[in-house]
């Protein structure tokens, strides 16, 4: 079966850095995406990896190793509005995004 | 201003009645797709259209039916609600099949008692 697993929820502290990590196990591979879900709001996209190695775009940055089926979201300089829920996605060999439940992350002061 | 939007925001449907959910894009993307979001799973595809004229299945299509007559609209039909379709559901646009991202509708939260 196909397989998505990213922690259920995480806590950092505003200013600092967190890692959110995800793990998959999918009928083919054809890019991963993180998405940022606001509670009650639509997610929205955040980064497109399909090769390996970091993507860096501001604050956030995503990284692939196809070989381990693995990515990490990184968040720099944490603000509050940065609390939300961060979605993991895989597109599959049908062309089909494969989600992850998503990682709660909260931001303290 | 571009996007998708959805209708109803939000709706409670007694069971074994019939419900649309309406999706418009105005981005004049190709595909479109249905979602489901449920607490503590991942979002799971309903149904999709690749370009205006067809429909495929997702992940869970029972209970559920599509039509995509045009670019712009793809409605979701309940043919008859049971309390297991109470839901978050998001209606999203691609501009293809494989483009890298999906846009996603504000979201129709459904309740069936």
């Amino acid at each position: 079966g196909q397989n998505i697993d990213q922690p259920t929820e995480m806590t950092a502290t505003e200013g600092a850095i967190v890692q959110i990590n995800c793990t998959y196990q999918t009928s083919g591979f054809n890019g991963l995406f993180w998405y940022q879900q606001h509670a009650g709001e639509a997610p929205t996209f955040l980064s497109y990896n399909v090769l390996d190695g970091l993507e860096e775009k501001g604050r956030f940055s995503s990284f692939l190793s196809r070989s381990k089926g693995y990515s990490y979201l990184l968040l720099k300089e944490l603000q509050m509005k940065d609390s939300a829920s961060y979605l993991c996605a895989v597109r599959d060999s049908n062309y089909q995004l494969i989600w992850g439940a998503g990682t709660k992350l909260i931001i303290k002061p | 201003i571009a996007g998708i939007t959805q209708a109803p925001t939000s709706q409670i449907l007694a069971a074994g009645r019939r419900m649309t959910l309406r999706c418009t894009q105005d981005m004049r993307h190709n595909a479109m797709y249905w979602y489901r979001q449920d607490l503590g799973l991942g979002l799971r595809l309903i149904h999709y259209s690749n370009t205006a004229g067809t429909t495929g299945k997702g992940e869970v299509p029972d209970g559920y039916s599509v039509s995509r007559a045009n670019t712009d609209d793809f409605p979701l039909t309940l043919a008859s609600a049971v309390p297991s379709q109470t839901s978050v559901y998001f209606c999203a646009s691609s501009e293809g099949r494989g483009s890298d991202t999906q846009y996603f509708g504000p979201g129709t939260r459904l309740t069936v008692l």
